[in-house]
């Protein structure tokens, strides 16, 4: 199957600081890619839908001042926690299909966020 | 939206049993599919079942999409078996339920 790659698998950082998550698709191209994030116990909830060469969308209550997503070419999408603080605190996954709309989802390794 | 719901939210078993996990969904989807999330939070793709029968190994899903409801099947249970279990449903973007966590002991 297609293969997506998250980029760091952890990081822990001080409160205030810029955090930038990396989520790449390996062996496909990829216009749209999905951001979730996951809190412990409870499922993964959609945060944004990322599109390349356009801007993202966002969920109800995410702020997209705070998380920023940049979708710069086919393979590779950003999210940037800016300011980050404790609460900010989450298990992040990414994810992306070959195809859009419709077809099997393919995730990433997930990145775990700490803000002291 | 579309809502997800997963049944039962908890499920312990004794190692050798079998087991049916239940995913309904409240709208037409383009596809549906089974994770199992392992205890580093990666998500292990078990199906990409949007309709019919799948089988592989130990486990096997059916989804009837005119019913709006899928199942996964875990036979002969394992202590690995052990974790969260999501489905999840895609329309556009993709929406999960609220997961089954499989205790499965020795």
């Amino acid at each position: 199957g297609a293969v997506v790659s998250q980029h760091p698998s952890w990081v822990i950082c001080k409160s205030g600081t810029s955090v930038k998550i990396e989520c790449r698709s390996l062996d496909f191209q990829a216009t749209t890619m999905f951001w979730y994030r996951q809190f412990p116990k409870q499922s993964l909830m959609l945060m944004a839908t990322s599109n390349e060469g356009s801007k993202a969308t966002y969920e109800q209550g995410v702020e997209k001042d705070k998380f920023l997503i940049n979708h710069a070419s086919l393979t590779l999408s950003t999210l940037t926690v800016t300011s980050a603080h404790p609460e900010d605190s989450s298990f992040y996954i990414c994810s992306a299909s070959p195809r859009t709309n419709t077809g099997e989802l393919f995730f990433g390794e997930g990145s775990r966020l700490t803000v002291l | 939206g579309i809502q997800v719901e997963q049944s039962p939210p908890d499920l312990i078993l004794q190692e050798g049993a079998n087991s049916t996990l239940r995913c309904n969904f409240s709208d037409s989807v383009n596809n549906l599919q089974w994770f199992h999330q392992n205890p580093w939070g990666q998500l292990i793709n078990l199906f990409y079942i949007p309709s019919g029968t799948k089988q592989n190994g130990r486990l096997s899903a059916t989804t009837v999409a005119t019913e709006r409801y899928s199942l996964l099947y875990i036979s002969s249970s394992q202590t690995t078996d052990s974790g969260v279990y999501f489905c999840a449903v895609r329309l556009g973007d993709m929406r999960f339920g609220a997961g089954t966590r499989l205790t499965v002991k020795p």
